[in-house]
This record gives C-alpha cells, structure tokens and sequence, in this order.
C-alpha cells in the first residue's frame, strides 16, 4: 500500500557533524515531497520541499535528495547545532489539486554537544 | 502578522461532552486542514477545506465535523467526545497550489478526554 516511511526513529550526532535523516515512499505519483521540522510542543515547521522532477534541492545548510529509482528522500543538515533538535518528517502531496498531504511517522533528531 | 492560530490551546473533556477547536488564519490562504497526532506517531489528516465553502474529509474523519465558516476561518468540533479522541490537534493553512508548498501550522492543542 501506499506509505511514507522512515528508516530510523532516533538519530544522535554530534554537534558540529553533519546528520542525514532518511524517508522511504512508496507511492511514486507524488507531486512534491516535502521536509518538516517539530520542536517539542510546537506544531511542523517547514524546511524544504522538492518537485518529483528534481533530484537535489539545496536551502540554508539543509539539502534534500530524492531518488525516485529505489524511491528514497533524504534530508542532509549541515555542521548541526543545539537547535536542530527536534523531530523531523517527510511528507508528500500525491495528487496535483488535491490537497491531501501525508506525513511520515518521525525521525527524532538529537544533537549531542 | 499572526499566522495561523489555534484555541484552545489545552482543554480537558468528558465522555460524551461536545466542544469546537477554533482555527484562523491571517495570510489570506485558500486551503485550510485539520491534523490529529498522537504520540510518537505523525500527523494524520481529519478534514480539509481546499476553500471556501468547501470540506473533505481526510484519513480520520470519524466522531469529527467541520465547518469553514469564511475564507479565515475552520473549525472543528467534537460533536460526543471519547477517550480515542485525546490527542495534539493541528490546525494548518496554505495558498493556492503552485504559488508553494509551505504549510503553516498553529501552535497546536491538546485536548484529553476522560
């Protein structure tokens, strides 16, 4: 069925290290996916989204990849600091028009000083 | 410049009980949702409104309606409220399609039935 998932829940690094946080999806039909970040007693934050048609897609000290072929996104934080802490989703919007978004369950992200 | 805002921001029912989350926003965004996420999980889609006088219902529609009273405004209500209903509820807006994908999301609110 159709899902977008994450491969690991928690992820710790080091401070000043660089993190990757992956998401795997399984419907290719996806328009755009997108990277959300929480923090504790917040509501989603956006980071960055990509379209289906792209590969690579760079912001502040954040990139995302997307490889359709194996359908894997990932999202890159460059030299991390405290304030990357947090949990971070993907999601993707799989119809054009239609404004369904789905979330992945979460990867928590904890920056180790 | 607000945002999307939520209230109430905690609230605390009874089985059986009825009660309305409130949702504005401010950015003059066509499409509005209502999210639930309970722990440790994502954020799973109620209702949405792609505009004006429009609903439609997400993945968890059950035990919830929804009413978008104006272009600002989307609330949603909990008409007999149950203990499967205690959760963070999440209030987002976003513009027309192609103008970005940015979602704004409220601030959240927790609301716990007993």
């Amino acid at each position: 069925g159709e899902s977008v998932g994450l491969h690991l829940p928690t992820l710790s690094v080091q401070e000043g290290d660089n993190s990757i946080i992956n998401c795997a999806y399984s419907n290719s039909a996806s328009d755009y996916f997108i990277w959300y970040k929480q923090e504790s007693g917040k509501g989603p934050q956006f980071i960055i989204d990509i379209r289906s048609n792209m590969d690579k897609r760079q912001g502040q000290r954040v990139t995302v990849l997307l490889n359709k072929t194996v359908k894997h996104l990932s999202l890159q934080i460059a030299a991390t600091q405290p304030g990357d802490s947090a949990v971070y989703f993907c999601a993707e919007i799989k119809n054009f028009g239609n404004e369904k978004l789905t979330f992945g369950t979460g990867t928590r992200l904890t920056i180790i000083p | 410049n607000a945002g999307v805002t939520q209230t109430p921001k905690f609230q605390v029912l009874k089985t059986g009980q009825s009660m309305t989350l409130q949702c504005a926003q401010d950015m003059n965004h066509n499409s509005m949702y209502w999210y639930r996420q309970d722990p440790g999980m994502g954020l799973r889609l109620i209702y949405y409104s792609a505009s004006e006088g429009t609903t439609d219902k997400g993945e968890v529609p059950n035990g919830y309606n929804v009413s978008r009273l104006n272009k600002r405004e989307f609330s949603l209500r909990l008409e007999s409220a149950a203990p499967s209903q205690t959760s963070v509820y999440f209030c987002a807006s976003r513009a027309l399609w192609g103008t970005g994908n940015t979602i704004y999301f409220g601030e959240g609110s927790w609301l716990t039935v007993v």
